[in-house]
């Protein structure tokens, strides 16, 4: 299976909106979890990061925690902008998978003015 | 403000022809890693140096691919020959294993081979 799923987008809000984006993960032991954020035409950026169970990262509104019970790590916002719509990656670190990063499929997110 | 730097930003080529992508990591960085973007396949690590030696190049096809350090300053990914399925946008990110593992990308090379 994949070793990070993410929802499948895009996900199309209107401004001011609540969002979700879900991730869950599979990995034995306790992996770093991160979320990055690629905006059109550059590279991935990572916008938060938690590295163990209960954590919540948290920057620029988005929060994300970290649920060993669930192996998830959903990515929220209470109100997004226009200025968020980008594609949003969910990624593991983790000594099984050589501490590489291993990142989900992406989710596209498109928010409307 | 130290960023990842990759050239070119964009490159052409026709199928066949030997294709360099180079990358400027961050001053200071100990790990480069070579990413492949693609609609298909998504985000796929390519190679992973640490200390300028190679640590895992996996992921990266040995028959036209390979992936160098010259020196600290420098990566680069080489295709030769290249092939249309090589067409995707090629990212360099660089790491300190010193500091907070954090991976910092470079803007991604966009090669299209004809």
């Amino acid at each position: 299976g994949n070793s990070v799923t993410q929802m499948e987008g895009p996900v199309t809000l209107s401004e001011e909106a609540f969002l979700t984006i879900n991730c869950t993960y599979t990995a034995t032991g306790y992996p770093s979890l991160f979320w990055y954020v690629q905006y059109p035409g550059e590279g991935l950026q990572l916008l938060l990061k938690a590295t163990k169970a209960d954590d919540k990262g948290s920057n620029k509104g988005f929060e994300a925690t970290y649920r060993k019970e669930t192996t998830s790590f959903h990515l929220e916002k209470g109100s997004v902008q226009v200025s968020d719509s980008a594609v949003y990656f969910c990624a593991l670190r983790a000594a099984e998978y050589g501490n590489k990063l291993v990142f989900g499929a992406g989710t596209i997110l498109r928010v409307k003015s | 403000d130290a960023r990842v730097t990759q050239t070119p930003r964009h490159k052409v080529t026709e199928m066949g022809q030997e294709v360099t992508m180079r990358c400027q990591p961050i001053l200071g960085h100990n790990t480069v890693f070579w990413y492949r973007q693609t609609m298909m396949q998504g985000l796929e690590l390519l190679a992973y140096f640490r200390n300028r030696a190679p640590l895992d190049d996996s992921g990266m096809p040995k028959d036209r691919f390979s992936a160098e350090m010259p020196d600290a300053t420098l990566a680069t990914l080489k295709i030769q020959p290249s092939e249309p399925r090589d067409s995707a946008v090629y990212f360099c990110a660089s790491g300190s294993t010193t500091f907070s593992n954090e991976q910092f990308f470079g803007p991604g090379t966009r090669l299209t081979v004809l």
